[in-house]
């Protein structure tokens, strides 16, 4: 069974402040790991996909590194801003059988303005 | 353009009924993907269908589960025999092709009392 965990499972920030969460994931077959931001109400919007070890991808405010070496990825928030509240999800994909999903279990992020 | 459609949004059944939820991808993506959350878990895998055919079912829990795509557009997820362990957020995602970043829907949210 492939495991696929996130932490925090929630946290609360006050606005301004920079945060981070974490994903680990198996190191063995790795083929990519994808970063989504999901909404109460509304689609899981993409943000990042990382296959390179090393890679550092950077979308605004929001950055994220991997490492799939030791199987864990950064996700960054700069500065958070209440509209940043969202279930961040992270999905691992094998080099094995089909391109499906396989999720961590989320981080809830609550930016308080 | 559009993205993935969802419908409905929300369905209350009652254990025991039969439930069918729709799915409209991206229009030209021929990847389609069915994924469930159920409540604390993140997304798992259920189907994902390359034009019309299953490429990959290994997910689909048992067989009161069962998903079409005829035409290779519009998918439709049926459950029968709804049980109360079948309520959980249903997500469908489309990608261009079978090796590519997925576009989800907003998801249907199925209640079974």
């Amino acid at each position: 069974i492939l495991n696929v965990e996130q932490s925090p499972q929630s946290l609360h920030v006050q606005e301004g402040d920079s945060t981070n969460f974490t994903c680990s994931f198996p190191s063995s077959n790795f083929y990519a790991l994808h970063w989504y931001r999901w909404e109460t109400a509304k689609s899981p919007e993409a943000l990042f996909v990382m296959t390179l070890n090393g890679d550092e991808k950077k979308k605004g405010r929001i950055s994220a590194t991997l490492n799939t070496k030791e199987g864990y990825s950064y996700l960054y928030i700069k500065g958070s801003q209440p509209e940043d509240s969202a279930t961040y999800l992270c999905a691992y994909v094998t080099t094995s059988g089909t391109y499906k999903y396989i999720f961590g279990t989320g981080t809830r992020l609550k930016v308080l303005a | 353009g559009a993205g993935v459609s969802q419908t409905p949004s929300n369905k209350v059944t009652e254990k025991g009924k039969y439930v069918e939820l729709r799915c409209d991808p991206i229009s030209g993506h021929t990847a389609l993907y069915w994924y469930r959350q159920s409540l604390g878990q993140g997304p798992e895998f259920l189907i994902y269908f390359q034009g019309t055919g299953a490429a990959d079912d290994s997910g689909l829990p048992n067989d009161r589960f069962f998903a079409v795509r005829p035409e290779g557009s519009v998918s439709t997820l049926k459950i029968q025999r709804t049980e109360r362990g079948d309520s959980a957020v249903y997500l469908c995602a489309s990608s261009f092709g079978s090796k590519e970043t997925q576009y989800f829907g907003p998801g249907t949210r199925l209640l079974v009392l």
